[in-house]
């Protein structure tokens, strides 16, 4: 079946823009994960949704970032006023539930802030 | 403050010798660690998994062994192949200790591996 897919793939915006990341998990899976990595370094949690549950945000780096999921399908990453150090690969990834060990993860969005 | 430690950035490998990539971490609260590989401008893909009730778990040439006294744990890849040449990331969450509610992965910064023909 389709895997996990992101939109779009590349980014380039101007320091201060807003941007827009496009999640569409695997159909059936109620678990949706955002997760960034900048250069250099591992993969960073931002935030993740249960089905209906209120998201768990602990990992959103400041309150420019916000994220929103529409029942159990697709998730939208918004970053306002985007700064240069916001550019990164922001990797979404779905589960079958929260109790469910295996993640399987999108392409990712590479993200540039000139 | 990382949890999760891969202290190896890099490590080269001939083909059909064994690849051993180490993580180490810090949060007792860990039941739950998984490796990912990735190549370049794809997003990571799992690869094998090992909860903390065990302590080895093995997916044809693929072997994950866990030391829970000394929080460490190892992918073994044997033989090793050109095509195994990717990034792998080690990833752990305390998935069952808090009841499901910390599921989210806490990952290494990854070792690049090159396996040479």
């Amino acid at each position: 079946g389709a895997g996990v897919s992101q939109s779009p793939s590349n980014k380039v915006t101007e320091k201060g823009k807003d941007v827009e990341l496009r999640c569409d998990p695997i159909s059936g899976h109620t678990a949706l994960y955002w997760y960034r990595q900048r250069l250099g370094q591992g993969l960073e949690f931002l935030i993740y949704f249960q089905g209906n549950s209120a998201p768990d945000k602990s990992g959103l780096p400041s309150d420019r970032f916000s994220a929103e999921r529409t029942g159990e399908s697709v998730s939208t990453l918004t970053i306002q006023r985007t700064q240069q150090e916001d550019s990164a690969v922001y990797l979404c990834a779905s589960s079958h539930n929260q109790g469910s060990e295996t993640q399987y993860f999108g392409p990712g969005t590479r993200l540039l802030v000139l | 403050d990382q949890q999760v430690k891969q202290n190896s950035p890099s490590l080269s490998v001939q083909e059909g010798r064994i690849s051993i990539l180490n993580c180490d971490y810090t949060n007792s609260m860990f039941d739950y660690f998984l490796w990912y590989k990735k190549y370049p401008a794809e997003g990571p893909t799992f690869l094998i998994s090992i909860s903390s009730i065990k302590d080895k778990n093995e997916d044809g040439r693929f072997t994950v062994f866990l030391n829970k006294s000394a929080k460490h744990l190892s992918l073994h890849i044997v033989p090793s192949q050109p095509g195994d040449s990717a990034v792998y990331f080690c990833a752990a969450s305390a998935l069952w200790n808090y009841g499901g509610s910390q599921g989210n992965l806490i990952f290494g910064k990854g070792t690049k591996l090159s396996v040479k023909p």
